[in-house]
């Protein structure tokens, strides 16, 4: 069973700071592994998606990167900012039976920026 | 394009009663797949509905149900609730197609309290 863990549960840095947030999973049989964002009570909005054949995704002040054979994956933030604050969700998208997909979710990273 | 719509955004039920919550997928997307999430269990994988078929389902007992219509939309049902069904329930919508990435976009949830 797919299980996916998050370090460090909670993080607080002040702004400007550069941050690694963490991902693994213990599977490697993935299909591919989405970073998401949600605020307080809010939907996750989708940050960087990395295929399984893929190393790493930019995006703006962010980056992931993805070692599939270590099942580890990170999420970098350059100079942060204090509304990058939220929680920081990984997911990896597995195979269950037949073309049957879903994902498995990390239980989050609440990351807060100090200004 | 429009995102993924979640109705209601909001519901108060007391135990025993049943509810409908609806989603309308990215417009395009064939796949449609419900979570709960609370603050005990994270986020939980409920079913994932294709082209009319309930193609995956998670780990939750048969009072939770749901449906696709021929325009992708995706109703889920609880009936019977309990106390612990208080929850915020996401809908994700993806291409899903064999060549795309599967990339998941996600609603703003229902906020679902049983009283």
């Amino acid at each position: 069973k797919q299980e996916v863990t998050q370090i460090p549960a909670a993080l607080s840095v002040p702004e400007g700071e550069n941050l690694v947030l963490n991902c693994s999973f213990t599977d490697s049989a993935i299909y591919n592994l989405q970073w998401f964002r949600q605020d307080p009570g809010k939907g996750l909005t989708s940050l960087l998606l990395i295929q399984s054949s893929q190393r790493e995704q930019t995006s703006g002040r962010l980056n992931a990167s993805l070692d599939k054979s270590s099942g580890r994956s990170t999420l970098y933030i350059a100079a942060s900012q204090p509304g990058d604050s939220a929680t920081y969700l990984c997911a990896v998208l597995v195979f269950s039976s037949g073309s049957a997909r879903q994902l498995t979710f990390g239980s989050g990273t609440q990351l807060t920026v100090l200004p | 394009k429009a995102g993924v719509t979640q109705t209601p955004r909001y519901l108060i039920k007391t135990r025993g009663q049943q509810v409908t919550l609806s989603c309308s997928p990215i417009s395009g997307h064939r796949s449609v797949s419900w979570y709960q999430q609370t603050p005990g269990q994270g986020l939980q994988f409920l079913f994932e509905y294709f082209s009319e078929t309930q193609r995956n389902k998670g780990n939750f007992p048969g009072r939770f149900s749901g449906r696709q219509f021929s325009n992708s939309r995706s109703e889920m049902n609880v009936s019977t609730l309990e106390l612990g069904d208080s929850a915020l329930y996401l809908c994700a919508s993806s291409l899903a197609g064999a060549s795309s990435y599967n990339e998941q976009f996600f609603g703003p949830g229902t906020r679902l309290t049983v009283l």
